[in-house]
């Protein structure tokens, strides 16, 4: 069974932000939070990760409570290009250690 | 970063057919790979975790006499679906990592069995 829960949905226009949450009430101590990016045909891609707080990249941020019971995905400014599935993941970064994926959110912007 | 390159990306073959997926990892060793399946509209499916030097382990449900894998060095594993048939179709991706860092997956490879 997979360890989260997201919005199977989500649709937004360009330049707006879009904030996705997760749901991750079972989250273990060691376990990291990891959000990817899939567009069809294609193997996922690494957007973000995080154990607590907040983490901040180029193109993106992940916001994470003190109970790290839940966590969100925020994309500042979406465009047309970031018309994707977002899977949010959470397991060990244990070498070895398998990634159970859930149903991912699927986004959709349009202009 | 770490790099994960599946070949080939797309492979079209008649039933009956074996067919043999690579997965390697470009710049960093990798005792373990794993292997998904993603059927149209449907999220990634574990099918099984490759172990350099050891027998791969398999997911409730998936015939490992149907999908070999191979784990012959720290870089290369392959997935062999064998006598592959229609139902086999699919859209397969391996992933790999490094202690510490987030798994890495490779584009994946279309298969589609006439």
């Amino acid at each position: 069974l997979a360890k989260t829960t997201q919005p199977i949905s989500m649709d937004s226009y360009e330049g707006q932000e879009v904030n996705i949450t997760c749901s991750h009430n079972n989250i273990a101590t060691n376990d990291y939070i990891t959000w990817y990016q899939q567009f069809p045909s294609q193997g996922p891609r690494f957007i973000i990760q995080g154990y607590k707080t907040k983490v901040t990249n180029e193109v993106a941020s992940l916001f994470i409570p003190a109970d790290r019971k839940s966590s969100t995905l925020s994309l500042p400014r979406v465009s047309l290009s970031d018309t994707a599935v977002y899977y949010c993941l959470v397991g060990s970064n244990q070498a070895g250690t398998a990634l159970i994926f859930g149903k991912g959110t699927t986004l959709s912007v349009s202009s | 970063g770490a790099v994960v390159s599946q070949h080939p990306s797309r492979v079209i073959c008649k039933s009956g057919t074996s067919v043999k997926i690579e997965c390697r990892s470009l710049d960093f060793q990798a005792t373990t790979m794993f292997w998904y399946r993603q059927f149209p509209k449907q999220s990634l499916m574990l099918m099984a975790t490759s172990n350099e030097g050891s027998k791969a382990t398999y997911e409730q449900g998936v015939e490992k006499d149907k999908f070999l894998i191979n784990h012959a060095s720290l870089t290369l594993s392959t997935l062999t679906v064998t006598s592959a048939h229609p139902e086999d179709s699919s859209f397969y991706i391996c992933s790999a990592s490094v202690n510490n860092q987030p798994q890495h997956f490779g584009d994946g490879t279309r298969l589609s069995i006439l």
